[in-house]
């Protein structure tokens, strides 16, 4: 089992349209969530953080978390052709290395999300 | 304020070379992790450097080895290229390291090995 999955892709939804990915990760410690959109050729850019269970908006962007289920959505409104790229989740959880700990950030494989006008 | 940022922006080696990529992280931060990303996947993690010290490291050969200097900048090398090591290398930064940090990622070094 993947430390992180996000649901496959591609996924095509129209302009104007709600987007919704999904990711579940398999470690009860993880402690932070992270969204990353990343452009083709470019490197990923942070979208959203949630830390504690509900929904978290900012914007047209909604992250939910169930750390029950070990769930993490975005969900993306009102979705422009500007929104079509690779969506990455990422779950960061204690890692300890010769007796010293760190936050080790785990991604998904990534789905790629396509707006058609 | 300048974000994270690397050098050089594209590379192409042979086998068997050796390759240094550089970092330096936003102002302010003192943690600097780096990232592998080959194409049609998430990034994988290599290492982590918090105050110049290594905090943790992925599942990579030793041929991989970083480091971090005294004002946090950090360097990547990876000895004896292998044609599997072509891939964007990604360096991202936070202001200390912990579960609740969250990491800016740099533009990036897009490797390729002939």
């Amino acid at each position: 089992q993947k430390e992180v999955e996000q649901n496959s892709g591609p996924l095509s939804v129209p302009e104007g349209a709600i987007a919704s990915l999904n990711c579940t990760y398999s470690d009860r410690v993880s402690q932070s969530f992270f969204w990353y959109r990343q452009y083709s050729g470019k490197s990923p850019e942070l979208i959203m953080s949630i830390y504690s269970n509900g929904d978290k908006e900012d914007g047209r962007f909604t992250a939910q978390l169930n750390k029950a289920s070990q769930y993490v959505s975005l969900l993306i409104r009102d979705s422009q052709p500007s929104d079509s790229a690779t969506y990455l989740c990422a779950v960061n959880r204690p890692a300890n290395a010769g007796g010293t700990s760190y936050g080790k950030l785990t991604f998904g494989q990534g789905t790629i999300l396509t707006v058609h006008p | 304020d300048a974000g994270v940022t690397q050098s050089p922006t594209h590379l192409i080696k042979t086998r068997g070379q050796h390759v240094t990529l550089r970092c330096s992280p936003i102002s302010g931060h003192k943690s600097v992790s780096w990232y592998q990303q080959v194409l049609g996947q998430g990034p994988q993690f290599i290492f982590q450097y918090y105050e110049k010290e290594e905090r943790g490291r992925g599942n990579f050969p030793d041929r991989f080895s970083a480091r971090q200097f005294p004002n946090y900048s950090s360097e990547l090398n990876v000895n004896a290229l292998l044609l599997g090591d072509s891939a964007l290398y990604l360096c991202a930064s936070s202001p200390v390291t912990g579960v609740w940090e969250t990491q800016y990622f740099g533009p990036g070094t897009r490797l390729l090995v002939l």
